[in-house]
């Protein structure tokens, strides 16, 4: 049983869409990150959000934490090719290393 | 600075035969973890090693066993391979120990067991 439950797994779109993706947990969590990784490569960190209730943005990418501190969502406007990846979330649970999500590959078709 | 460098990139297996992967974490990165990827189960914590001690443990059988020398590097040891174990095998470095610091991820490497 996967601690963090990310949806969808699957997501195709066109480019120019906007699309959001879901990480939910029954934990509560001091801190959730979000990687992208792409073919070939390893995970790399876009953001930490710590604070229930955070809203942070990297470009056309927003990412909030929810108020009790369970769940995250990243919101893609405008998605482009580039886009394309695996979006992992990770938890830190105060535990003694961090957990991830099973992630949502998606892919952005010019 | 150099990143996290993980060697071989790709290896071909087979079952019973042991494997060894190394992982050079960035220069002043005292804190080396292994991930274990796999399609249907996402990233699994194998490890992590700090200052050369194992800190923590993830669920998977003795097999699968690490190491971390003085100079930070760590390798990972997988003996009486199974067809299971195929998967992409992550290190991830980090400056200190803490858990919520950032993870910076080698390129992997790919573990086929024939």
């Amino acid at each position: 049983t996967q601690l963090l439950e990310q949806s969808p797994q699957f997501l195709s779109i066109q480019e120019g869409e906007n699309l959001t993706v879901y990480c939910n947990s029954s934990s509560v969590f001091s801190s959730l990150q979000w990687y992208r990784q792409e073919p070939g490569e390893g995970p790399v960190l876009l953001v930490t959000v710590v604070t229930g209730g955070e809203v942070k943005k990297l470009k056309r990418l927003t990412f909030q934490f929810g108020d009790a501190r369970k769940d995250s969502s990243l919101h893609i406007t405008a998605a482009q090719p580039g886009d394309t990846g695996l979006y992992l979330c990770a938890g830190d649970e105060r535990a003694r290393q961090l957990t991830f999500g099973s992630g949502t590959q998606l892919t952005v078709l010019p | 600075k150099a990143g996290v460098t993980q060697t071989p990139r790709y290896l071909i297996k087979t079952r019973g035969q042991q494997v060894t992967l190394s992982c050079s974490p960035i220069s002043g990165h005292r804190s080396v973890s292994w991930y274990q990827q796999t399609p249907g189960q996402g990233l699994q914590f194998l490890f992590e090693y700090f200052s050369e001690t194992q800190r923590n443990k993830g669920n998977f059988p003795g097999r699968f066993s690490g190491r971390q020398f003085s100079n930070s590097r760590s390798e990972m040891n997988v003996s009486t391979l199974e067809l299971g174990d195929s998967a992409l095998y992550l290190c991830a470095s980090k400056r200190t120990g803490q858990v919520g610091e950032k993870l910076f991820f080698g390129s992997g490497t790919q573990l086929s067991v024939l």
